[in-house]
């Protein structure tokens, strides 16, 4: 089964507010990546997180790790129109690559 | 939940020889299917896009000869990596998509050709 767990599963916000989504996992990794997937279309890598690090910053992207709760989240600040799309996190445990369900992300004009 | 079966999970092969690896929904049918390959220390690379019925859209620079996609049915789709050399290692994963917004991923190959 997959081994990424996200919630919530589905997300509706006003054009300008934060949007975080939540990830869990469940066995030591080497670094945890964060995906987003218009409709229909192919992953677009946001940002990669290492299993040393904390926290990293991209833009507008806040990711976090903690490592001892196998739990990372993702915030999207001042969020666009554009931001609307399906959000993955994935994690790279060596000789497996999991996703997690995803986070539906809709972001209203 | 949604599940999507990948195998072989691993696979060693010798160079100038065929692999296939296939991808199946074990609970549900497949409007499009996408491949994606991740070399190293790198985050994966969207291969090809196909949806049942239709050739598979390849990405800029993803040989269609080299990378055989058969999107066979609903459920089914193989990639084949046909003569294959030690640079075609790396690690292949599926996902499958149902309905707008559903997609599911594979568990992921890693194929090591030797």
């Amino acid at each position: 089964s997959q081994q990424g767990e996200e919630d919530p599963q589905a997300l509706s916000i006003q054009e300008g507010e934060n949007a975080t989504m939540n990830c869990s996992y469940k066995t030591s990794i080497n670094n945890l990546q964060w995906y987003r997937q218009n409709s229909g279309r192919g992953l677009v890598h946001l940002i990669l997180i290492r299993s040393n690090e904390r926290e990293k910053h991209s833009g507008r992207l806040r990711v976090t790790l903690d490592t001892s709760k196998k739990s990372s989240s993702l915030l999207i600040t001042a969020s666009r129109a554009a931001d609307t799309a399906s959000y993955f996190c994935a994690t790279d445990a060596g000789n497996q690559f999991y996703f997690g369900t995803g986070t539906s992300l809709t972001v209203i004009p | 939940g949604a599940v999507v079966s990948q195998h072989p999970s691993w696979v060693i092969c010798k160079s100038g020889t065929s692999v296939k690896i296939e991808c199946r929904s074990l609970d549900f049918q497949a409007t499009t299917m996408f491949w994606y390959r991740q070399f190293p220390k790198q985050s994966l690379m969207l291969m090809a896009t196909s949806n049942e019925g239709s050739k598979a859209t390849y990405e800029q620079g993803v040989e269609k000869d080299k990378f055989l996609i058969n999107h066979a049915s609903l459920t089914l789709s193989t990639l084949t990596v046909t003569s294959a050399h030690p640079e075609d290692s790396s690690f292949y994963i599926c996902s499958h998509q149902q309905g707008k917004n559903g997609y599911t991923f594979g568990s992921g190959t890693r194929l090591t050709v030797v």
